[in-house]
């Protein structure tokens, strides 16, 4: 196992394009987050997924956001008509439920620029 | 409500002096923390947990972190800095505590250490 994967490192994208990113997680891990970060802050809850029910969705995730987890493994977080404010680092992280309070293992995060 | 407040967001030491990065929190019920580090355009890496147990913690890299309850805090030390410890460190804590689950961590804004020759 490699840890958790993150696709593409890098995107720059124009204002008002869609970009999709995706995550796998580690394989037997059943929760899944998403976090963005932008630069001298940490990171801030997007939403997270227990197998592929998403449970909880912050009140930063607009409606041009959207993630899915369709099996329950890897899951995707889509942005659409993408806006400069959006230029960020996207964080993926997994766990185990039942595991006991242990922290995440973060993936190497996609940084998108908005230009 | 609960936070966490990282005391300096840029600290730097000497090679070979102590590293101290100070973390405080708040939090209704006892807390779950965690330090995580950050080296440029990577993700967070683990370096050390608190959960009720021992109250000094032994992390990785030959970090370690003393939970003082009456004091709500959490800091960060190593005895003698390397190079290679320059990096982003970020506190966080689970506000769920003993609850056995990580929903989600509330995090800190972070400390940048730089280490001089």
């Amino acid at each position: 196992d490699t840890g958790v994967s993150q696709n593409p490192r890098h995107k720059i994208t124009k204002r008002g394009q869609n970009v999709t990113f995706r995550c796998d997680p580690i394989s037997e891990h059943n929760r899944l987050y998403w976090y963005r970060q932008t630069l001298g802050q940490g990171p801030e809850f997007l939403t997270y997924f227990q197998n592929e029910a998403q449970l909880e969705k912050s009140r930063l995730l607009s409606d041009r956001f959207s993630a899915e987890r369709p099996k329950g493994s890897f899951s995707t977080l889509e942005i659409q008509r993408t806006e400069q404010g959006d230029s960020a680092m996207y964080l993926c992280a997994s766990s185990y439920l039942g595991q006991g309070p242990y922290g995440y293992t973060f993936g190497s995060g996609t940084r998108l620029t908005v230009v | 409500a609960q936070s966490v407040t990282q005391l300096g967001s840029h600290v730097s030491v000497s090679e070979g002096a102590l590293v101290l990065l100070r973390c405080n929190y708040s939090s209704s019920v006892p807390p779950y923390l965690f330090w995580y580090v950050q080296y440029p355009n990577q993700g967070l890496q683990l370096l050390l947990k608190y959960t009720s147990a021992a109250t000094l913690v032994k992390g990785i890299n030959g970090f370690e972190a003393e939970f003082k309850k009456s004091e709500t805090s959490f800091h960060l030390t190593k005895p003698s800095a390397h190079m290679s410890d320059a990096a982003e460190y970020f506190c966080a804590v689970n506000p769920e505590g003993n609850a056995g689950n990580n929903r989600k961590l509330i995090w800190g804004l972070g400390t940048s250490l730089a280490v001089n020759p």
